[in-house]
């Protein structure tokens, strides 16, 4: 199994809402990453775990809350988002987090925030 | 600090003819770089590295770099455009720290267009 899979692939919140997206992997892969996308921009980092650690946070606000319950999974939690929060959520994954390793993009969710 | 340019926001190009997207970049130390392609509504697909060895760097879907060192370049080439090669295509780089970050640093994007 070569992909990472995200779900859902579309979802639409109110400003009050609570929700969360889903990412997983099966390749063995020890790096897992969070991206915002806005379009035809390239990606943001978010976060970054490392061995399930969370290893970078990119001053991401509070609304958005990471998390990863074990080596194949990544959540990330949302509440109390804006409008400005609608972008497509990328996860990726890498063997590692070493320099020479090439990241592997799931199709992304598109979150619409009203 | 690391950084990438991609020169150029859309490149065009006829079927059949020849395409390149540039890319240069700026490490202190040595780079590692990436070309990854997003097809529209999808997630970025990695298609080729440089490391380290041979400048030229073959990947998928016929696709191949040049790593220039003076230059401080890695354009994206392929010998024949196909119209499903339309896409958005970013270059990225990572360098090793201290002096670099493993987190890597994507350039803005090209907007490849193929006509028919």
């Amino acid at each position: 199994d070569t992909e990472v899979t995200q779900t859902p692939k579309h979802l639409v919140m109110g400003m009050t809402n609570k929700k969360s997206l889903k990412c997983e992997q099966h390749m063995g892969h020890r790096a897992m990453y969070w991206y915002k996308q806005k379009a035809k921009k390239p990606p943001e980092l978010m976060f970054v775990y490392s061995y399930e650690k969370l290893s970078i946070n990119e001053s991401v606000p509070s609304r958005f809350s990471p998390e990863c319950p074990n080596s194949s999974l990544l959540n990330l939690h949302l509440h109390a988002l804006q409008p400005e929060d609608s972008a497509l959520y990328l996860c990726a994954s890498s063997v590692g987090t070493n320099v020479d390793n090439e990241q592997f993009f799931g199709p992304g969710t598109r979150l619409t925030v009203l | 600090a690391q950084s990438v340019a991609q020169p150029e926001d859309q490149v065009n190009v006829a079927e059949g003819n020849p395409l390149t997207v540039k890319c240069t970049y700026s490490v202190s130390g040595n780079p590692y770089l990436f070309w990854y392609v997003q097809y529209p509504n999808r997630g970025l697909q990695f298609l080729l590295k440089y490391i380290t060895g041979d400048n030229l760097v073959k990947g998928s879907y016929g696709f191949e770099a040049e790593f220039n060192k003076s230059q401080t370049s890695f354009h994206l080439k392929k010998p024949s455009a196909l119209v499903s090669d339309s896409a958005l295509y970013f270059c990225a780089v990572r360098a090793s720290p201290p002096r670099g970050s493993y987190i890597p640093t994507f350039g803005r994007g090209t907007s490849l267009i193929v006509h028919p």
